[in-house]
């Protein structure tokens, strides 16, 4: 039972364009949402949150969509950048317990 | 963001040995890390929650004498992977609860069991 999916296992995305990455949950108890970059035998680096009380948060190039009715959540990059290509993983919990649910992740290329 | 130190990054064991694995919070205090692990091309995949001073919560199907977990200090918590196996080759992440329901993550541990 796959709790949290990332649909697109890959996406590529020409450089200076928007990358939108995807990500769906099944369970309503989820209430704080993360996303992650992740390198190759590296562990995954925190890029950007989101909790139930927001459907949007920003952090400069990054900003992460709610959309709770539909529980599905979105990571948009703008511009994206060569440097931004890497596997994407958005991770779900129940607010408190920092016990995340990962996605299957999204593998990002942008082309220079 | 905070800083989390996982090592060794890479350890190649026989069969039948065991491998410790580190965890520790450099700038902060974790009462809760979790141990993950992920196999090739996979999402992570959470093994057990480690909580300091008390036992380690396991998920299921995770044999919790195969994977001892000790948390015996705020910053440091080990993952202990006894007999090893071939199957038990794969990527072993940690990670720490922070503050803001946001976990720090160390930089994995490829164990590869031959």
């Amino acid at each position: 039972d796959q709790q949290v999916k990332q649909n697109s296992p890959s996406l590529s995305v020409q450089e200076g364009r928007i990358s939108i990455l995807n990500c769906d949950y099944t369970n309503s108890m989820f209430d704080y949402f993360l996303w992650y970059k992740k390198y190759p035998a590296e562990g995954p680096t925190f890029l950007i949150s989101i909790s139930s009380i927001k459907d949007k948060n920003e952090d400069g190039r990054f900003t992460v969509f709610l959309n709770k009715s539909a529980k599905h959540l979105s990571l948009h990059i703008v511009p994206s950048q060569p440097g931004d290509s890497a596997v994407y993983f958005c991770a779900a919990s129940v607010s408190g317990t920092y016990k995340y649910i990962f996605g299957t992740g999204t593998r990002l290329k942008v082309l220079a | 963001g905070a800083v989390v130190s996982q090592h060794p990054s890479w350890v190649i064991c026989k069969s039948g040995t065991s491998v410790k694995i580190e965890c520790r919070s450099l700038d902060f205090q974790a009462t809760t890390m979790f141990w993950y692990r992920q196999f090739p091309k996979q999402s992570l995949m959470l093994m057990a929650t480690s909580n300091e001073g008390s036992k380690a919560t396991y998920e299921q199907g995770v044999e919790k004498d195969k994977f001892l977990i000790n948390h015996a200090s705020l910053t440091l918590s080990t993952l202990t992977v006894t007999s090893a196996h071939p199957e038990d080759s794969s990527f072993y992440i940690c990670s720490a609860a922070y503050t803001n329901e946001k976990l720090f993550f160390g930089s994995g541990t490829q164990l590869s069991v031959l």
